[in-house]
């Protein structure tokens, strides 16, 4: 069975900073992999989406990379604000029929401080 | 840019009553899920449905669960006999067709069981 896990849980840094959020997952065999920012309250919303045979994506501040074989993406954000505070979710799909469900780690919470 | 939308944000139920959860999917996704996050608990897949029958599912959707599509625009979550443990914020979610479509996620409905 597919587990995600994400590091760290949680994290704070001044307005500024780079930072690198982890994901991991047991097994290889992944379609895709989809990171969201959700925040308090709120839905899902869609950042970054990197297909197996990709090894990163980027939009605008945010570089997400993917090392398949060892089971593990990255996300980078550059230039950090206030408003990249949100807890960040990773997800992987696991074949390509079309209606396949994700699953997902339990996120990063991230406080980025003024 | 078009969005999911899901009514009600919160519903309270008393224990044992059935609850309609409704969703809204982006007009030209073929693809719909409903998905579960239990308070301080991952995102869950519960079911996933296509050309109106459903495609796949969880262990977690079982008996007490079941989708339909009664109207072109309208996905609902029917939850027959609810428990406390149901007690959760339900997410809709949508994609177009075509390999590598993003999933897009509503806000959600907080269902408290009492």
């Amino acid at each position: 069975k597919q587990e995600v896990t994400q590091i760290p849980a949680a994290l704070s840094v001044p307005e500024g900073e780079n930072l690198v959020l982890n994901c991991s997952f047991t097994d290889s065999a992944i379609y895709n992999l989809q990171w969201f920012r959700q925040d308090p309250g709120k839905g899902l919303t869609s950042l970054l989406l990197i297909q197996s045979s990709q090894r990163e994506q980027t939009s605008g501040r945010l570089n997400a990379s993917l090392d398949k074989s060892s089971g593990r993406s990255t996300l980078y954000i550059a230039a950090s604000q206030p408003g990249d505070s949100a807890t960040y979710l990773c997800a992987v799909r696991i074949s390509g029929g079309g209606a396949d469900g994700l699953t997902f780690g339990k996120g990063t919470h991230l406080i980025i401080q003024p | 840019e078009p969005e999911v939308t899901q009514t009600p944000s919160h519903q309270v139920t008393q224990m044992g009553q059935e609850v309609i959860l409704r969703c809204v999917p982006i007009s030209n996704h073929l693809y719909f899920y409903w998905y579960r996050q239990i308070l301080g608990q991952k995102v869950e897949f519960l079911v996933s449905f296509y050309n109106n029958e459903i495609s796949e599912k969880s262990e977690i959707f079982d008996d007490q669960f079941s989708v339909e599509r009664p109207d072109g625009s309208n996905f609902t979550l029917k939850i027959r006999s609810t428990k406390l443990e149901d007690s959760a914020m339900y997410f809709c979610a949508s994609s177009s067709p075509g390999s590598h479509q993003p999933q897009h996620f509503g806000d959600g409905t907080r269902l408290s069981i009492l």
